[in-house]
């Protein structure tokens, strides 16, 4: 069973601070990566995505891969209260690149 | 990106019932997915859904119980049969775009009383 697994929260940050999500993968042959971003009622968004190791940036919110460790962070620079959310990692699993197994999620509160 | 509009948003329905959710794409889409989440966990796939071709099934997941339609590259149906308490849960449908990000509908909530 390919499994995702991320820190299980809850987190809670102040406004400006910046949140670190982690999240850790069994399937060594996993390609792609993507941070999702839920609010509470809502279907996930797509927030971010990394093919390849190293960082990648955009806007406030910055993804991690580390196919070695098995390794996807986000981080999210000057955070606000409309950052509260869960956070769901996501990674292609099973051989494919399309099927994607999701972590359980990270709530992160944001507080003013 | 491409948007996908699933309905009904929710129900409610009586159990030994079925309840048939439709993801309509804006565009056409190569694979769509169909995905259930229960309260407080994550998305677990249930389905590949192709077009011309039967879908896939996950460990778990059976086509009497889930049948899926697909009929073109911008349509899919998912049937929820026979349903108990247990089928309480929202289900969303998503399609890939680009290099596999996948996007998703507004989801369906469902409660079977």
């Amino acid at each position: 069973q390919k499994e995702v697994e991320q820190n299980s929260g809850p987190l809670s940050v102040p406004e400006g601070a910046i949140a670190s999500l982690n999240c850790t993968y069994s399937d060594r042959g996993s390609q792609s990566f993507f941070w999702y971003r839920q609010y509470s009622g809502k279907s996930p968004e797509l927030i971010m995505s990394i093919y390849s190791n190293g960082d990648k940036e955009d806007g406030r919110f910055t993804a991690q891969l580390n196919k070695a460790s098995q390794y996807v962070s986000l981080l999210i620079r000057d955070s606000q209260p409309s950052d509260s959310a869960t956070y769901l990692c996501a990674v292609t699993s099973g051989g494919s690149n399309y099927k994607l197994t999701f972590g359980k999620g990270t709530l992160l509160t944001v507080n003013p | 990106s491409a948007v996908i509009s699933q309905k009904p948003s929710r129900d409610i329905c009586q159990r030994g019932t079925s309840l048939t959710i439709q993801c309509q794409v804006d565009s056409q889409v190569t694979m769509m997915f169909w995905y259930r989440q229960q309260p407080g966990q994550s998305l677990t796939l249930i389905a590949t859904a192709n077009q011309g071709s039967e879908a896939t099934y996950e460990s778990g997941f059976v086509i009497d119980k889930f049948p899926i339609s697909r009929p073109n590259l911008t349509f899919s149906t998912l049937t929820v049969s026979n349903m108990s308490p247990e089928d309480s849960s929202i289900y969303l449908c998503s399609g890939e775009e680009g290099h596999t990000e996948a996007f998703f509908g507004q989801g369906t909530r469902l409660t079977v009383v």
